[in-house]
């Protein structure tokens, strides 16, 4: 079974720059959460999707941040213009539906604005 | 402010020693405590989890331990090995809050051979 995949693994852009981060879940994964760890602090959450509809975005940062998840498979999170507080590493992580389960991760986008 | 506090932040042991990384909460609607594990340039890997009716919970040399009324719980780790050196988080979730989680800062281990 293949795990969670996200890509970019690494990318760098400039300040005002658009970028789009992409994340394809475990096949079958109903919930889908974004995260994101920025140098020197906890990882937080950012939002959380189940099937195509989001449940919980209270941890989106601001309105430059754009997640969707079109037909409830891959996620993407668009962050449009990008800051130089922006920059840490985001990831996703799916789980199955139903409570109790447990949540897997990708490798992470390491994301840096200049 | 944090709501969930880990430490230590970093952690020496040698081969064959004992690693405990402790971690306190607040909020009591907290019902799933999971520990993951990060390697560099991997993404966390869940490790162990525990839930508040049990006191403590063991798979292999990993051993979680809860204590409810102090709202503290615990990772050990018996007969630390080299490979066992990475970053450690533990986390928080609850089922009514969509099991988002909130992290501790993370510990950072180093097993020396």
């Amino acid at each position: 079974e293949a795990g969670v995949t996200q890509f970019p693994s690494h990318s760098v852009i400039e300040k005002g720059q658009t970028v789009t981060l992409r994340c394809d879940p475990i096949s079958g994964h109903d919930n889908l959460y974004w995260y994101r760890r920025v140098m020197g602090k906890e990882i937080k959450f950012l939002l959380h999707f189940v099937k195509e509809s989001k449940q919980d975005e209270s941890g989106m940062p601001n309105n430059r941040f754009l997640a969707e998840r079109t037909g409830g498979t891959y996620s993407t999170l668009k962050v449009q213009p990008a800051e130089l507080e922006d920059s840490g590493v985001y990831f996703c992580a799916s789980s199955q539906g139903g409570g109790n389960q447990p949540q897997h991760f990708g490798d992470g986008t390491r994301l840096s604005i200049l | 402010q944090q709501q969930v506090k880990q430490s230590p932040q970093s952690l020496i042991v040698q081969k064959g020693g004992i690693s405990i990384i402790n971690c306190a909460y607040e909020n009591t609607a907290f019902d799933y405590f999971p520990w993951y594990q990060q390697f560099p340039g991997k993404g966390p890997a869940l490790l162990i989890a525990i839930r508040p009716d049990v006191s403590e919970k063991k798979e292999g040399r990993f051993t979680i331990s809860f204590n409810k009324s102090a709202k503290q719980f615990s990772l050990h780790i018996m007969d630390s090995q080299p490979g066992d050196s990475a970053t450690y988080f533990c986390a928080a979730g609850d089922a009514g809050n969509n099991r988002k989680l909130i992290w501790g800062l993370g510990t950072s281990l180093a097993v020396n051979p």
